[in-house]
């Protein structure tokens, strides 16, 4: 049974348009992230959160923002998305005290037209 | 964060050992080896983690050099649902980020 789910799995948006993309976790960890994925790179951090209610930025949270709304819901948000936002976008948590040990979901591949 | 060195590709037969190596010639006395790896169409997933010395887990074993500057992930009898990009990260035990490198790209064949 997945312990960090994503929805949707695929999207194509429109330039300009708003995305939501949605990440849900079981494993009762504090510690939730957004990564995007460029095709053939690692991963990027954009915006992580430690507790419900508040989120922080990453090393590229330009364009994005995101909304923790409780322990287990973790959302990033592209208000005006654009081209190059054209990426895998995957969500993580970890447990308070073993950063490290990031349990990744499945991804979500957004396609932006 | 100490940056990583890895080969960015290798190739194995299913049943040997492979080896994966990474050097971190800046890693600070706080920081940690961590070892993900990952398939087609899905998100990273942890292998081990190592200070020092030689760790050995269920997947793989890691062995750390006595200067900490180099690891080598070492995976025995490999088969084809091992062939995935495997990265190598060094953190600080204290640190949430995660820094992926371009990784090392393993081909299993049959």
């Amino acid at each position: 049974e997945a312990a960090v789910t994503q929805s949707p799995r695929s999207k194509v948006a429109v330039t300009g348009g708003k995305v939501t993309l949605s990440c849900h976790q079981t494993n009762n960890h504090d510690y939730m992230y957004w990564y995007r994925q460029d095709t053939g790179h690692g991963l990027r951090l954009i915006h992580y959160s430690y507790v419900a209610d508040s989120t922080e930025k990453g090393d590229i949270p330009d364009g994005y923002k995101a909304s923790r709304p409780s322990q287990e819901n973790f959302s990033l948000i592209l208000e005006l998305a654009s081209l190059s936002q054209t990426a895998v976008y995957f969500c993580a948590s970890s447990d308070w005290g073993n950063y490290a040990e990031q349990f990744f979901g499945p991804g979500t591949r957004l396609t932006v037209l | 964060l100490a940056k990583t060195t890895q080969p960015p590709s290798m190739e194995a037969y299913e049943g040997q050992e492979v080896n994966v190596s990474c050097s971190h010639t800046n890693i600070a006395t706080s920081e940690y080896i961590y070892w993900y790896r990952q398939v087609p169409h899905q998100g990273p997933q942890f292998i081990i983690q190592g200070y020092k010395d030689y760790v050995v887990n269920e997947v793989a074993s890691l062995f750390i050099s006595a200067d900490r500057k180099l690891s080598t992930l070492s995976l025995p009898w490999v088969s084809l649902r091992d062939a995935a990009v495997y990265y190598c990260i060094v953190g600080g035990s204290g640190s949430w980020q995660l820094i992926f490198g371009s990784g090392t790209q393993l081909t299993v064949m049959p």
